[in-house]
């Protein structure tokens, strides 16, 4: 299958900063890519769509100002928590549409604030 | 009502059973349904993919799709203690393929 790399795999970062997470679409373009939350023992919940050249599309009740997304190329969105917090720990993972509409995942970020 | 519902298990088989796992869905506008196998602390792997209804066979495993019922179904064959992990359904409707998912359910094969 194709394959997305999720980069950093881990992040330990202090409260009130900001962290990056990349998604990359190793090979194969990705107009569209998604990121997701998962906490311990749950599913995972979207937070927000993010198609190639425009404005990222948040599920009801994610703070766009906090998550903000980029999706700057075919292969490449980001994913900044901004002004991070002990609440945003969290397990995040961001997939990919390839044109066969076949979702590939990124290997997750765990994100922990302290 | 949750979209997709799926049991959160756990599951626990003894090697060498048939594992049946299954969600239900509530909205009949989904035409992708696809199975995902978790392992702890990494991101989920595409196992079986399935346009609209019937069954897909790949290996050990089974997935089956009933749109009239709003059902879906993997079956593992031989279950191995390997295949120990959250299997999570899930699926989506064409333009963006937005991905809904089950809960997952925790599935343990003992040796």
């Amino acid at each position: 299958g194709a394959v997305v790399s999720q980069h950093p795999s881990r992040v330990i970062c202090k409260s009130g900063t900001s962290v990056k997470i990349e998604c990359r679409s190793l090979d194969f373009q990705a107009t569209t890519m998604f990121w997701y939350r998962q906490f311990p023992k749950q599913s995972l919940m979207l937070m927000a769509t993010s198609n190639e050249g425009s404005k990222a599309t948040y599920e009801q009740g994610v703070e766009k100002d906090k998550f903000l997304i980029n999706h700057a190329s075919l292969t490449l969105s980001t994913l900044t928590v901004t002004s991070a917090h002990p609440e945003d720990s969290s397990f995040y993972i961001c997939s990919a549409v390839s044109d066969k509409t076949e979702a590939f995942f990124g290997q997750g970020t765990r994100l922990t604030v302290v | 009502q949750k979209e997709v519902e799926q049991d959160p298990g756990p599951l626990s088989v003894p090697e060498g059973a048939i594992v049946s796992l299954n969600c239900t869905y509530s909205n009949s506008a989904f035409q992708y349904f696809m199975w995902y196998r978790q392992y702890s602390r990494k991101g989920p792997e595409l196992l079986m993919y399935t346009y609209s209804s019937g069954n897909k066979e790949d290996g050990r495993f089974t997935a089956q799709v009933d749109k009239s019922s709003k059902y879906i179904s993997l079956f593992i064959r031989d279950s191995q203690p390997s295949d120990s992990a959250t299997y999570l359904c899930a699926m989506g409707n064409t333009g963006g393929f937005k991905t809904i998912f089950g809960a997952g359910t925790r599935l343990f094969v003992k040796a």
